[in-house]
């Protein structure tokens, strides 16, 4: 099983509709999850970050947490041909030593029609 | 304006060479990283540093070197021994290396083997 796992897609979405983008984790110890967008060519740039069990909302993304069944997802509302990118996963993971790192699925490249 | 710089944008190499990736910080960040992205992949951990003079490998430092003599700088050299180098290369850095701290990252160095 991967540390984190991504549906590579690509999820195609129309625009102005919610795109929802999943991902699953295999360390039950991980307390930190994070959102990067990755435009072609370029580096990942924090979307969002979230910690606790629950919703996270800022502007148009939601974060979601679910620790009980390793389960974190993003949902974009109102799509826009701009969020056209390669949605990454990221968990903290404990390694070997006790050293905390973070590790990233391979990504969801979404697509937005409009 | 605050940031990281990573040099060059574009390497080319030949066989049997080795190069050294520039990775600069002004955001008086503790940690930095090394990655490495293929196609259709995540980010792969290669080396880390929570303060100068430090460093640990991560999951694929073989063929790999690092430095890490100011707090600022974070090179990486892409050895002979490194069987297949030709990939895209990101630097990132984060406040400390605790797990709530998300990374930012550069803007990459796309290396190419001939």
């Amino acid at each position: 099983q991967k540390e984190v796992e991504q549906n590579s897609g690509p999820l195609s979405v129309p625009e102005g509709a919610i795109a929802s983008l999943n991902c699953t984790y295999s360390d039950r110890g991980s307390q930190s999850f994070f959102w990067y967008r990755q435009y072609s060519g370029k580096s990942p740039e924090l979307i969002m970050f979230i910690y606790s069990n629950g919703d996270k909302e800022d502007g148009r993304f939601t974060a979601q947490l679910n620790k009980a069944s390793q389960y974190v997802s993003l949902l974009i509302r109102d799509s826009q041909p701009s969020d056209s990118a390669t949605y990454l996963c990221a968990v903290n993971r404990e390694d070997n030593f006790g050293n905390e790192k973070l590790t990233f699925g391979t990504g969801t490249r979404l697509t937005i029609i409009p | 304006d605050g940031g990281i710089t990573q040099s060059p944008k574009y390497l080319f190499r030949k066989e049997g060479q080795n190069v050294t990736l520039s990775c600069e910080q002004n955001l008086n960040h503790d940690a930095m990283y090394w990655y490495r992205q293929d196609p259709g992949q995540g980010l792969r951990l290669i080396y880390y540093s929570q303060i100068v003079n430090d460093f640990q490998k991560g999951d694929i430092a073989e063929g790999y070197s690092v430095s890490r003599e100011k707090k600022e700088s974070f090179p990486l050299t892409v050895t002979s021994a490194q069987k297949n180098p030709t990939a895209f290369y990101l630097c990132a850095s984060s406040i400390s290396e605790d797990l709530y701290n998300e990374q930012f990252f550069g803007p990459g160095t796309r290396l190419t083997v001939l």
